[in-house]
């Protein structure tokens, strides 16, 4: 069974268009995170919701809004899109909201084309 | 702000020759550190963490990390290299107080095995 499941895998759109990334995790956490990784394989994290509210938010434009319907899953929506929007987008939960005491598990990666 | 640098983007090693992947970390206070795992197409997957107790951890695969606090150093090392090591590895620092932590990624160190 899959940890942590991202849909779909590869999404290629054109710029100006909106986009939703869904995430799903079986772990039974109750902390939930969106990360961006760039070309340059550079990671950094975008969000992070624990028990459905929102923790962390990087300074990400408002064009990202994650939305967490329920503990298990935890949605990426960008509008707009633009040619730097283009990335590999991670999900990852954890079984609290300490990262140093919790590992994170991470997702397969949804790789994110702008063209 | 806590961070880590990467010192190597590449490392190149022959299968049964000793792994060394450098990390140094910047931090105000005793951190928490980690080394993640990412093969090519997949998530990130944790190796070992250190949060204050050994200072030599013992990871996964063989893999094991030893913090110097006189050196600022948490160096990956593995005795000997075998083919399915070739990945990117991160090494990881966490930020924040206990209810805000958030993982802090180094740059990456591509490891290359040759057989």
């Amino acid at each position: 069974d899959t940890a942590v499941s991202q849909t779909p895998k590869y999404l290629v759109t054109q710029m100006g268009n909106d986009k939703s990334i869904k995430c799903e995790q079986n772990l039974g956490h109750d902390t939930m995170y969106w990360y961006k990784q760039d070309s340059k394989k550079f990671l950094k994290i975008m969000f992070s919701y624990n028990n459905k509210e929102l923790i962390i938010n990087e300074t990400v434009p408002n064009r990202f809004s994650p939305k967490s319907p329920d503990k298990a899953h935890l949605n990426l929506h960008i509008n707009s899109l633009e040619l730097g929007d283009s990335a590999v987008y991670f999900c990852a939960s954890s079984q609290g909201r300490a990262a140093s005491s919790y590992e994170q598990y991470f997702g397969p990666g949804t790789r994110l084309t702008v063209t | 702000a806590q961070s880590v640098t990467q010192l190597d983007s590449h490392v190149s090693v022959s299968e049964g020759t000793p792994v060394l992947l450098r990390c140094n970390y910047s931090s105000s206070y005793s951190p928490s550190l980690f080394w993640y795992v990412q093969h090519p197409n997949k998530g990130l997957q944790l190796l070992l963490k250190y949060t204050s107790a050994a200072t030599l951890v013992k990871g996964i695969n063989g893999f094991e990390a030893e913090f110097k606090k006189s050196e600022t150093s948490f160096h990956l090392t593995k005795p000997s290299a075998h083919m399915s090591d070739a990945a990117e590895y991160f090494c990881v620092v966490s930020e924040g107080n206990t209810g805000f932590q958030k993982l802090v990624f180094g740059t990456g160190t591509r490891l290359l095995v040759s057989p």
